[in-house]
This record gives structure tokens, C-alpha cells and sequence, in this order.
């Protein structure tokens, strides 16, 4: 059974770091790109980030403005999101999904909260 | 950035009654790379269609898609109880990729 699974949410000061993970199982990891999405409570879907299967590019949204870090081991099937200088704006449910090129994202995680409070 | 405006915002419908749920972009998106998801309370996001209209694993047939180049259009034919949640547009052809703000499916 394809699956991910989001670890790492927890609550932060405004400035402070933390660093998600997502593990998958059920398909074979490398082939794919993998993203993060983000959703701040109430609102809509929001795209953070995404890396090739191969690690060789990444985007980020502009809103990020050089503060996040997408990365990836594809001999441990883990995807993992660096998040510095958070800001209270960034509080939200952070997804991972994967990328299967035409078939959109097809498989997500249940999601990791990240409240950053003072 | 393609901005994807969907409509209307809140959607009131008695199970069994049609949906017609729409999205616009802000500039052409090309049709192989545009999705819908729905996301019920509390859950992740689901992929409903992807490719304007190729429906996902396990997806029911009332479920459909459609459209091309600004415009396209999520019909669900008749709804059933576990229908009513919120559904999203993506095209994910391009970076950034991009999602619509949602339309809300309630119960009348």
C-alpha cells in the first residue's frame, strides 16, 4: 500500500526552526518528484515546495523567500522540509505528495501541524 | 503564477441533486496537467481527476471532469452523502504550481 507519513510539526517561536519528515513505503520513492503543500487552518491548499526524483532541482513558492530547505535520501525513502526564521504567517498543516508527472499528486500524507507562536 | 479562480465559493445541494462546480485560470493551462481534489474535514486532500478528466484509482463514475484552456468544470451527477466536502483545482504543469480557493459543497 502506497503510503507517507508527516512527522516533525510541533510548536516553535516566531524565529525558531524545525525540520519535517515525511517517510514513504508502498512504491519506489526515487522514481518520483515529491512536494510540500501547506494549509493554514481555514484556508486553502497552498504549494511550498517540490524536488525532483533525483534531487537535482528544487522550487520554492516566492513567499518562502529563501527560508525553507526541500531535500531528500532516497536510500531511506524519507523527504524532509527545513524550515528557518519561521513566522506566525507560517502556521499551518504541512502535507507531503507525490509527483507522478501526469497523474498530479496522487498519494499524501495525513499531514503535520506547525503552530509558530510566541 | 496561474492564478485559479473557482465558483462558486459555496455550493448548497440536497444528495442526489447535480454539481457543477467551475474553475477559471488566468492564463491558458495546458489540459494533461489540471486536477481536482477533494478534501472532507479533518483529512488530506483527495485526487479526484487528473488530465482535465482521467478519473483517479477507486473514484466513482459521478464523478467527472472536463474543460480546456482558462475554463474548466467538475460535475458530480448525483451527490451522495459523502460527497459534500470541499473541492480543489490545480494545474501542475508549470511552477508555481497552483491551486484554486476552494468551493465548499454543503448540504441544503
Amino acid at each position: 500500500q502506497e503510503q507517507l507519513v508527516e512527522s516533525g510539526g510541533g510548536v516553535v517561536q516566531p524565529g525558531g526552526s524545525l525540520r519535517l519528515s515525511c517517510a514513504a513505503s508502498g512504491f519506489s520513492f526515487r522514481t518520483y518528484g515529491m512536494h510540500w503543500v501547506r494549509q493554514a487552518p481555514g484556508k486553502g491548499l497552498e504549494w511550498v515546495a517540490v524536488i525532483w526524483a533525483d534531487g537535482s532541482t528544487r522550487n520554492y513558492a516566492d513567499s518562502l523567500k529563501g527560508r525553507f530547505t526541500i531535500s531528500r535520501d532516497n536510500s531511506k525513502n524519507m523527504l524532509y522540509m527545513q524550515m528557518n526564521s519561521l513566522r506566525v504567517e507560517d502556521t499551518a498543516v504541512y502535507y507531503c505528495a507525490t509527483d507522478r508527472g501526469a497523474a498530479a499528486f496522487d498519494v499524501w500524507g495525513q499531514g503535520t501541524m506547525v503552530t509558530v507562536s510566541s | 503564477e496561474t492564478v485559479l479562480t473557482q465558483s462558486p465559493g459555496t455550493l448548497s445541494l440536497s444528495p442526489g441533486e447535480r454539481a457543477t462546480l467551475s474553475c477559471r485560470a488566468s492564463q491558458s493551462v495546458d489540459s494533461r496537467y489540471f486536477a481536482w481534489y477533494q478534501q472532507r474535514p479533518g483529512q488530506a486532500p483527495r485526487l479526484l481527476i487528473s488530465g482535465t478528466s482521467s478519473r483517479a484509482t477507486g473514484i466513482p463514475d459521478r464523478f467527472s471532469g472536463s474543460g480546456s484552456g482558462t475554463d474548466f468544470t467538475l460535475t458530480i451527477s448525483r451527490l451522495e452523502p459523502e460527497d459534500f466536502a470541499v473541492y480543489y483545482c490545480q494545474q501542475y504543469g508549470n511552477s508555481p504550481w497552483t491551486f484554486g480557493q476552494g468551493t465548499k459543497v454543503e448540504i441544503k
